[in-house]
């Protein structure tokens, strides 16, 4: 099936530090996605991304987090400065099409990110 | 407050068994559903989706939907160990041009024994 990539699958880094988590998602697919999963719990959403901008934010992305997709490279969620409470698992999706209009979103590995 | 709620949190089912998993939205204008499992260290993975009243059969699994009670069900027979998996339902709603969150359950932990 589609597979969206994700780099580096797990990170250590002292709270404060920047990080940026990779993304690489399915070649054709033009939504792309973040969604952070704490202890193997509940998939939270974060933000959705089309056309180079961000469509829609969840109350977790706070001002610290970004995103972006330059042209030609990955889908990147930035975090400066990192906290405690980040520590996470950090899924990207990306879907054909809107997934409000019933489309698949498929999921990397996941990056796990440990803030210390 | 959770939107997608599921039941139960986790299940234990001996091989070959049924299992029988559970969702229930607080939102009527979600209109589309999925199931979505889960192997440990792994992404989820959509299994199946469902947007129309009634079963939706894929080989061993059959999910229902009852968009009058909200309510989105996922049976597996035959249960093999290699289905034990955390088990996510997943929601969304149209909303125009919106683009739509989808909107997860906290899991159901099934366990496959052999």
């Amino acid at each position: 099936g589609p597979k969206v990539l994700q780099i580096p699958s797990h990170q250590i880094i002292d709270m404060g530090q920047m990080v940026t988590l990779n993304c690489d998602p399915v070649s054709n697919h033009l939504y792309f996605y973040w969604y952070k999963q704490i202890l193997g719990q509940q998939m939270e959403f974060l933000v959705n991304f089309y056309n180079g901008k961000v469509m829609e934010k969840s109350k977790l992305f706070k001002d610290q987090f970004s995103v972006e997709r330059p042209d030609g490279s990955y889908f990147t969620l930035k975090i400066q400065p990192t906290a405690l409470e980040d520590s996470a698992v950090y899924f990207c999706a990306s879907s054909l099409g809107q997934g409000a209009s019933g489309n698949t979103l498929y999921f990397g590995e996941g990056s796990r990110l440990i803030v210390v | 407050q959770q939107k997608v709620q599921q039941s139960p949190e986790s299940l234990s089912v001996p091989e070959g068994g049924m299992a029988s998993l559970n969702c229930t939205s607080s939102d009527r204008n979600f209109q589309y559903f999925w199931w979505y499992r889960q192997h440990s260290g792994e992404g989820p993975k959509a299994l199946m989706s469902i947007f129309s009243d009634g079963d939706k059969k894929e080989g061993r699994f059959t999910a229902h939907l009852n968009k009058a009670s909200l309510h989105v069900s996922l049976h597996i027979r035959d249960s093999q160990p290699s289905d034990s998996a955390l088990y996510f339902c997943a929601a969304s709603e149209h909303r125009g041009s919106a683009l739509g969150r989808l909107h997860f359950g906290a899991g159901t932990q099934l366990i496959v024994i052999p």
